[in-house]
């Protein structure tokens, strides 16, 4: 059964810093891993998402990388504003026969940017 | 365009009634999931609907929840004689579905289910 695993679960950093926030699953066959953003009594907003063929997507600040043989994933969020304050989940989606399958999330990283 | 929206954003709900929380996905998206999140937890798979079609309901916690989406459009999910624990924020998710690549899954805002 996949297991989707989030390091740190909380980090507070300085405004301007770079940080970076760690994913690994225990499967690697998966069609696709994505990193979203959830705000406190939001929904889940889709940042990144990286195909399995895929080594790194990037938007704005944000960089994702996929090392599907070791089941990890990072995302790099450059020069960290205040209004980067949320969750970020990570989920994957495995490969089953029937070709549509759930994500499978982890339990998220909690980060606070203070000004 | 119009995103996923679900109804109610908040239900408070006595032990022992029913409740029923409706999603309705973007429009022309094939595939509907259901999600329910646990405070301080990630989304976990409920059920999951392919036009009316339920395809995998092995989420479903137990018996007393129930899913539909009769018309392969507006989706409903249904919990019977609710207990605390159902207390979560419900999330609906659809996505267009083609078989190739993969599509993503786009989110409603949830509703927050307390059970007291």
């Amino acid at each position: 059964k996949q297991e989707v695993t989030q390091i740190p679960a909380a980090l507070s950093v300085p405004e301007g810093e770079n940080l970076v926030l760690n994913c690994s699953f225990t499967d690697s066959a998966i069609y696709n891993l994505q990193w979203f953003r959830q705000d406190p009594g939001k929904g889940l907003t889709s940042l990144l998402l990286i195909q399995s063929s895929q080594r790194e997507q990037t938007s704005g600040r944000l960089n994702a990388s996929l090392d599907k043989s070791s089941g990890r994933s990072t995302l790099y969020i450059a020069a960290s504003q205040p209004g980067d304050s949320a969750t970020y989940l990570c989920a994957v989606r495995d490969i089953t026969g029937s070709g549509n399958t759930p994500l499978v999330f982890g339990k998220g990283t909690r980060l606070s940017v203070i000004a | 365009g119009a995103g996923v929206s679900q109804s109610p954003r908040y239900k408070v709900a006595k032990r022992g009634q029913d409740v029923a929380l409706r999603c309705d996905p973007i429009s022309g998206h094939v595939s509907l999931f259901w999600y329910q999140q646990a405070l301080g937890q990630g989304p976990e798979f409920l059920t999951y609907f392919q036009n009316e079609a339920q395809l995998d309901k092995s989420g479903l916690p137990s018996d007393r929840f129930f899913a539909e989406r009769p018309e392969g459009s507006v989706s409903t999910l249904k919990i019977q004689r609710t207990q605390q624990e159902d207390s979560a924020v419900y999330l609906c998710a659809s996505s267009l579905e083609t078989p190739f690549p993969i599509n993503e899954q786009f989110f409603g805002p949830g509703t927050r289910l307390t059970v007291l």
